[in-house]
């Protein structure tokens, strides 16, 4: 079965701008996590969504967001870009059935100029 | 604030060796804990997933855990040059959350 998909793949962006990016997760899964991965701080855990309701969210700004559709479909949007905002930004997959193993997409590469 | 550590590394063994790599995680709570495999410009892909004290092998990986100690390891038998990569350690602490450790990085030399 197809695997967890993120799009786009690469993004350059300006300080200031906005970005939405989206996440694909494994076909019958319905819990979508997002992390941030830099060098630096590792991956750090941004929110979790199951069934359209965020039900945790991780310790960054309010100018992190995201959100879930009905078909599982997550999408998550950064405002007002800053440089320390240049990260790989990953999608985990899970069944939502109490399994906790997570499946990784390919990641999008944020990059702001 | 719950963590998990793991050493930096970068770890070096020649090839056929056993890489361990260790990590340790804050909460005494985490219920579940997952070795991922990570190559350089790839995402995160899991190697193995443990859950109770002890060992669980799956062919030239051991995942092991010990809740008493907070502590979890993964060993790598006969180590291939194929298996050089960032190691990620991490504990799913209930709440609908899994934390990371930031990784080991690990070199088998030819």
């Amino acid at each position: 079965k197809a695997g967890v998909t993120q799009t786009p793949r690469y993004l350059i962006k300006t300080r200031g701008q906005q970005v939405t990016l989206s996440c694909s997760p494994i076909s019958g899964h319905r819990s979508v996590s997002w992390y941030q991965q830099t060098p630096g701080q590792g991956l750090q855990f941004l929110f979790e969504y199951f069934s359209e309701t965020q039900r945790n969210k991780g310790n960054f700004p309010g100018r992190f967001s995201g959100r879930q559709f009905s078909n599982s479909r997550s999408e998550m949007n950064v405002s007002t870009l800053e440089l320390g905002d240049s990260a790989l930004y990953l999608c985990a997959s899970y069944s939502g059935r109490g399994n906790t193993e997570a499946f990784f997409g390919q990641g999008t590469r944020l990059t702001v100029v | 604030q719950k963590e998990v550590e793991q050493n930096s590394g970068p770890l070096s063994v020649p090839e056929g060796a056993i890489a361990s790599l260790n990590c340790t995680y804050s909460d005494r709570g985490s219920q579940s804990f997952f070795w991922y495999r990570q190559y350089s410009g790839k995402s995160p892909e899991l190697i193995m997933s443990i859950y109770s004290n002890g060992d669980k092998e799956d062919g030239r990986f051991t995942a092991q855990l010990n809740k008493a100690s907070q502590y979890v390891s993964l060993l790598i038998r006969d180590s291939q040059p194929s298996d050089s990569a960032t190691y990620l350690c991490a504990a799913y602490t209930g709440g609908f959350k899994t934390i990371f450790g930031a990784g080991t990085r690990l070199f088998v030399k030819a």
